[in-house]
């Protein structure tokens, strides 16, 4: 089982709040991602990065940030949230690149509804 | 056009049928083929990978792949009401950082 870990799973916010959503994996690896995706459509990728200090962002443009001070700590910001960023979050982590095989482990995921 | 295609289903069986789940991908380079299952409200799991063409099995899931055709295959033998979920399928090509692809996914129920 994957010791990846989201908070809070579940935030209603109004409409110009800033909120961070949480996540920290106790696997040691180096690679961390985060993913949106919304009810009956794919997985896109927001962010990710290579390790500690390295941030990069993905395929979906997001307005979000991100930081990663730490091996185990990958958190993400919204400085304002709005209505369009309602969707679900999830964080993930691989030990090394998925293209060589390896395994890409995800959390639980966090619901976000923005009002 | 997207990279990866998969019927969104719903696909609805009896208890102990056997399931098909499919994905077209127009990528020929991509090398890697993943199968991910998510729960409601949960986060995708790993089912089974292969590398490249042919096929894997692991207890009841046998996975599929026949890069000639583009198209990929999960089949699920004996399925059981714990397997009803969405069923995502996943792609990448080889080698240092390259994103991986996901499909739609494909909800299924096992009706018991």
């Amino acid at each position: 089982e994957a010791d990846i870990y989201q908070t809070p799973r579940y935030l209603v916010i109004g409409t110009g709040k800033k909120i961070t959503l949480e996540c920290s994996q106790t696997m040691g690896h180096d690679k961390m991602y985060w993913y949106q995706q919304d009810p009956g459509m794919e997985l896109h990728l927001i962010h990710y990065s290579y390790g500690v200090n390295s941030t990069e962002k993905g395929d979906l443009s997001s307005e979000s940030t991100v930081s990663r001070i730490r091996t185990e700590h990958f958190p993400l910001t919204l400085e304002s949230a709005r209505p369009s960023h309602t969707s679900q979050y999830l964080c993930a982590s691989s030990d090394s690149w998925p293209s060589s095989g390896n395994t890409i482990y995800f959390g639980e995921g966090s619901w976000l509804t923005v009002v | 056009q997207k990279e990866v295609e998969q019927d969104p289903g719903p696909l609805s069986v009896p208890e102990g049928a056997i399931v098909s789940l499919n994905c077209t991908y127009s990528n020929s380079a991509f090398q890697y083929f993943m199968w991910y299952r998510q729960y409601s409200r949960k986060g995708p799991e790993l089912l089974m990978y292969t590398y490249s063409s042919g096929n894997k099995e692991d207890g009841r899931f046998t996975a599929q792949v026949d890069k000639s055709s583009k198209y990929i295959s999960l089949f699920i033998r004996d399925s059981q009401p714990s397997d009803s979920a969405t069923y995502l399928c996943a792609m990448s090509r080889s080698g240092g950082y390259q994103k991986v692809t996901f499909g739609t996914g494909t909800k299924l129920q096992v009706i018991p």
